[in-house]
């Protein structure tokens, strides 16, 4: 079955660094999503990509981050300038449809720790 | 703000039990309404999605609707250990999630 898939699974920083977390979602999707779940908390919605443009964005979404696709199979987040707070396990989700009954598939996720 | 409340658990429940799980929201619009399983570590697992009122099944699992009181529901049948996660209710699109009621089931 095709999946989502990010990588590194792992990643730790600096604070102050900037990193790209990468993703590939799966091929015949055409709506791709970041969310991050701090330790503990609930998964929180970043922001929605279509079409080559940011389709919404949350309030956490602010300059640090940004987003893009590079080309035609992966879709990255970059945080310009990462803070201790920014540490978070970071999933990438795709969807094929804009149809509310279209499922979303989650990757395993990157796991950013800020030090 | 869009909120999507769950009862954070532990929810303990024998095996064999049926294990209730409960979500309120907060946005009437909202058309769509997903329950995701979370393993500790691992991504949300989509496990139903319901989009209109009344029950929906699935094998082992009902997931409820009541638009009118802006409230669904998951009900697991015959929980078996391998039940035990974290289930998070999710409304619109899956971008409002709720924080995710744990679930334990004992053996």
């Amino acid at each position: 079955e095709p999946e989502v898939t990010q990588t590194p699974s792992h990643q730790v920083t600096q604070m102050g660094q900037e990193v790209i977390l990468r993703c590939v979602p799966i091929s015949n999707h055409l709506y791709f999503y970041w969310y991050r779940q701090i330790l503990g908390q609930k998964v929180e919605f970043l922001v929605s990509f279509y079409n080559n443009e940011i389709s919404e964005k949350s309030e956490i979404f602010d300059d640090q981050f940004s987003v893009e696709r590079p080309d035609g199979s992966n879709f990255t987040l970059k945080i310009r300038s990462t803070k201790l707070e920014d540490s978070a396990m970071y999933f990438c989700a795709s969807r094929e449809k804009s149809s509310y009954n279209s499922p979303l598939h989650f990757g395993n996720g990157t796991r950013l720790t800020v030090t | 703000q869009k909120e999507v409340e769950q009862n954070s658990g532990p929810l303990s429940v024998p095996e064999g039990a049926i294990a209730s799980l409960n979500c309120t929201y907060s946005d009437r619009g909202s058309q769509s309404f997903f329950w995701y399983r979370q393993y500790s570590g691992k991504s949300p697992e989509l496990i139903m999605s319901i989009y209109s009122n009344g029950d929906k099944e699935d094998g082992r699992f009902t997931a409820q609707l009541n638009k009118a009181s802006q409230y669904v529901s998951l009900l697991i049948r015959d929980s078996q250990p391998s039940d035990s996660a974290t289930y998070l209710c999710a409304v619109s699109y899956a971008l409002n999630f709720g924080k995710g009621t744990s679930l334990l089931v004992t053996p």
